[in-house]
């Protein structure tokens, strides 16, 4: 089973501000089945980025993924205060995983 | 508009058998893959396993294959995720999540989770 660890469990920062998130992989994963979701209290998730890189019906051009092999980023250019929330990584290849999740907090 | 609507919550003692339900509308149900997401209290998303409901083809997260069994009735576009004796460690959130058509085990469209609490 391929596992993603994202780190650090939690990052903090002020709206306006620019965040990097990171999810690694235990091996190697095609960019092709590579996911990031948005998850906020007592919601369900909501797929942002797809196939590493495309964003989601919707969502905002401030979202931006990249990464190849074993490393994946997500971006957010400009914090809005709505972007204060989990997200989670997903590799979606034959026995799909998540990751732990980063909290994004004020 | 593709809709996922997940049954109620339920309070349920270990030991006990439960099933939860997950009725889809908006699109050919046997068309897509439809899956299950488990969070546990303050804990991250766990991918459990996904049906394909025209052929009930179904594949399991190696953690959760033996532990519970996905399930769909085509003729009433509903899935179901059921246990047959249920432990403390089952109490959860439980999400229905239906893919995007493009790649089979992403999840786009979601339900609005079936809280269950397994407690003695």
């Amino acid at each position: 089973e391929i596992v993603l660890t994202q780190s650090p469990g939690t990052l903090s920062f002020s709206p306006g501000e620019r965040a990097t998130l990171s999810c690694r992989a235990s091996q190697s994963i095609s960019s092709s089945y590579f996911a990031w979701y948005q998850q906020k209290p007592g919601q369900a998730p909501r797929l942002l980025i797809y196939g590493s890189s495309s964003r989601a019906t919707g969502i905002p051009d401030r979202f931006s993924g990249s990464g190849s092999g074993t490393d994946f980023t997500l971006t957010i250019s400009t914090l809005e205060p709505e972007d204060f929330a989990v997200y989670y990584c997903q590799q979606y290849g034959d026995s799909p995983t998540f990751g732990g999740g980063t909290k994004v907090e004020i | 508009e593709v809709q996922l609507v997940q049954s109620g919550a339920e309070v349920k003692k270990p030991g006990e058998s439960l099933k939860i339900s997950c009725k889809a509308s908006g699109y050919r149900f046997t068309s897509y893959w439809i899956g299950w997401v488990r969070q546990m209290p303050g804990k991250g998303l766990e991918w459990m396993g996904i049906i394909y409901p025209s052929d009930s083809d179904t594949r399991y997260s190696p953690s959760f294959q033996g532990q519970v069994t996905i399930s769909a009735d085509k003729s009433i576009s509903t899935a179901y995720l059921q246990w047959s004796s249920l432990k403390a460690s089952d109490t959860a959130m439980y999400y229905c999540a239906r893919p995007p058509g493009f790649a089979d085990f992403l999840f786009d469209y979601w339900g609005q989770g079936t809280p269950v609490t397994v407690s003695s």
